[in-house]
């Protein structure tokens, strides 16, 4: 099981707005944290703190927080956003990482 | 640009052990601690632990404890990470991690994944 929990699919056309949401007891004390994996590759970080985003991840992806929900939305789908999204976050006393159990993002 | 290599795919049977290595560049090995993590065919991320390349001080899931162990070789900016006592369930892919030291515990730099198989 996971400590944070994740729908397990989202399907969207291209152009349309993706929603991926998780839930824990560790929100809101704790940052939430997403990344993209495409099939056969390593993970790859697209939001930190809630809400950054690192240099290089296109603008349609964003993330926000409330309560103890947080949600990555991905404005404009594109193909290429077909993947698993993971939520990750950290116990009470950040001493190790958590995370959801992904969500498998298809591009109809 | 900050770069993770690790080794390559490995086959073993059960009760053996497996040590994957992850080799570091483009950025100041010590000051980044090393996290490893591995993902069973279709499931999700599951954190082992950690371990601090400047003083190898080292942290694990409680549910790896007495059977992981994980070092490093400073000299060439390479972690390793040894599993004991394999598994089948422990066939699966391993990953070494860069935890950034800003805010918030997450991971910016990812090595490619060692698939490692348990077969007899």
């Amino acid at each position: 099981s996971y400590d944070l929990t994740q729908s397990p699919s989202v399907s969207v056309s291209p152009g349309q707005t993706a929603r991926i949401s998780c839930s824990g007891d560790a929100f809101p004390k704790q940052y939430a944290f997403w990344y993209q994996q495409r099939p056969g590759q390593a993970p790859v970080l697209v939001i930190y703190k809630d809400s950054e985003r690192p240099s290089g991840v296109p603008d349609r992806f964003s993330g926000s927080s409330s309560g103890a929900t947080v949600t990555l939305t991905i404005s404009g789908v594109q193909a290429e956003d077909e993947a698993d999204y993971y939520c990750q976050s950290a116990d009470s006393t950040a001493a190790y990482p958590v995370f959801g159990g992904g969500t498998k993002l298809t591009v109809l | 640009q900050v770069q993770l290599v690790q080794s390559g795919a490995e086959v073993k049977k059960p009760g053996a052990s497996v040590k994957v290595s992850c080799k570091a560049s483009g950025y100041t090995f010590a000051n980044y601690d090393i996290n490893w993590l591995r993902q069973a065919p279709g499931q999700g991320l599951e954190w082992m632990g950690w371990m601090n390349p400047n003083n190898s001080i080292t942290a694990y899931a409680k549910k790896f404890r007495g059977r992981v162990t994980m070092t490093r070789d400073a000299s060439i900016s390479t972690a390793y990470m040894e599993l004991t006592g394999l598994k089948s369930e422990d066939a699966a892919v391993y990953f070494c991690a860069r935890e950034n030291d800003g805010s918030g515990y997450y991971f910016d730099s990812w090595g490619q994944g060692t698939l490692v198989t348990v077969s007899s």
